[in-house]
């Protein structure tokens, strides 16, 4: 069955600072990968996905991911941080080689931003 | 302006009420999804259309009955709630195709009291 990881609950970073958010998942095929944020109150917002080629997608809002086959990771970044990054983040995956087409989300990391 | 509009943004029901919450998309997609989403809890799929008909019901009670009378609208209606069920309810909705990403609406926060 295929899942996805976000090890850290919370990421504190200081505003000007280089942003990571990690993801990993488990499939039993290829990966279909896709990162989303959700502000207080508001619903889901789709930033970038990987569905093949090159293995850094870049995003909105300046958010980059790198596609890591070996490592089964996905980790969200982002070279300078600001305050307005401030929200939760999810990562998700679908596996192709399973039926269903299914889209299994993590548990969020919630990421807050320093002035 | 999501592409995605539900109403109504906030709802307070009584256990015994009977209410709906609707969902619109602009987008011209065939799939739409209602997920629920609680405080320190994963997103959890409840239900799943495609082409108006119904793809997937994880194992959702029945208090919960969702209807889609066509691919732009999609409704939840609610009955006889417990207060475990308050959360914030999320529509979305995609083209049904394994590479499209999801767009969701703002949700609709309830309140079960």
């Amino acid at each position: 069955a295929q899942s996805v990881a976000q090890p850290e609950d919370q990421v504190n970073v200081a505003e000007g600072n280089p942003l990571t958010v990690k993801c990993t998942y488990s499939v039993s095929g290829n990966p279909y990968l896709f990162w989303y944020v959700q502000y207080p109150n508001r619903g889901l917002q789709f930033l970038l996905k990987y569905i093949t080629g090159d293995n850094l997608v870049k995003g909105s809002y300046g958010f980059e991911a790198e596609f890591n086959k070996s490592q089964t990771s996905f980790h969200l970044k982002k070279p300078s941080a600001l305050v307005s990054d401030s929200a939760l983040y999810f990562c998700a995956v679908r596996d192709t080689g399973a039926a269903g087409n299914k889209l299994t989300f993590g548990g969020g990391t919630r990421v807050l931003v320093k002035p | 302006e999501t592409g995605v509009t539900q109403t109504p943004r906030h709802l307070v029901m009584g256990m015994t009420n009977k209410k709906s919450l609707k969902c619109e998309q602009h987008l011209g997609h065939n799939a739409m999804y209602w997920y629920k989403q609680s405080a320190k809890k994963p997103l959890e799929l409840m239900f799943v259309y495609n082409f108006k008909e119904q793809t997937e019901n994880n194992s959702v009670p029945s208090r919960f009955s969702p209807e889609c009378p066509n691919s732009s609208h999609l409704f939840l209606h609610l009955h006889t709630l417990q207060p475990e069920d308050s959360a914030l309810y999320l529509c979305a909705s995609s083209q049904d195709r394994p590479k499209g990403e999801l767009f969701f609406g703002e949700g609709s926060r309830l309140t079960v009291l």
